[in-house]
């Protein structure tokens, strides 16, 4: 049974491009939270995805989108690429209403320049 | 304030120490409690959710939620090296059946052999 798998694993980036990263749920999840987790903090919170719409947005901006496919898989899209965006990008699947139950992917690692 | 407190450590005991790490929060919402470790450059691995207060054990690790005093703890017993890590914790409340999860920022543990 493969877990969360995300790609790509590592990704270096320009100020001001746009970068999309990927995440396939586990298998039977049907939820995809992402979130983002800069060196030495915890995990912050995104935004979610249940039913190809997102559900709950945390303190991000409008630069931070995303979208979910009928298969659950999911994609994040950050535009206008800051230096401060620099992070792990983890993605999280669950059954809906279950998020304390998350399985966390690998993450990508964006570097922007 | 933050939401979540948790000490960034480091951390340092001597093998087969008991461990005990902590956590503070200040939203009376929180419901679920969960205990993340995350090792270097990975992806966060779910260890134990709770709901509510009370005690959880499995295996060499108990966690404990105190929802009158905001406070929840992990314990490992019989420490090993491999249990050398960051230990996250995290919260979430029901909010309509979409949960936001939030993190504290990681206690980085290292145990010596």
């Amino acid at each position: 049974d493969a877990g969360v798998t995300q790609s790509p694993t590592h990704l270096i980036k320009t100020r001001g491009q746009q970068v999309t990263l990927r995440c396939s749920p586990k298998s039977g999840h049907d939820t995809v939270s992402w979130y983002q987790q800069a060196l030495g903090q915890g995990p912050q919170f995104i935004f979610q995805y249940y039913e190809e719409e997102e559900r709950q947005r945390g303190n991000f901006p409008d630069r931070f989108s995303g979208h979910q496919f009928p298969n659950y898989s999911s994609e994040l899209n950050v535009n206008a690429l800051l230096l401060g965006d620099s992070a792990l990008y983890l993605c999280a699947s669950s059954l809906v209403s279950r998020t304390d139950t998350q399985y966390f992917g690998p993450g990508t690692r964006l570097t922007v320049l | 304030q933050k939401e979540v407190e948790q000490d960034p450590g480091p951390l340092s005991v001597p093998e087969g120490a008991i461990v005990s790490l902590n956590c503070t929060y200040s939203n009376s919402a929180f419901q679920y409690f969960m205990w993340y470790r995350q090792y270097s450059r990975k992806g966060p691995e779910l260890l134990m959710y709770t709901y509510s207060s009370g005690n959880k054990e499995d295996g060499r690790f108990t966690a404990q939620v105190d929802k009158s005093s905001k406070y929840i703890s992990l314990f490992i017993r019989d420490s090993q090296p491999s249990d050398s890590a960051t230990y996250l914790c995290a919260m979430s409340g029901d909010s309509g059946g979409y949960q936001k999860v939030t993190f504290g920022t990681g206690t980085k543990l290292q145990v010596i052999p």
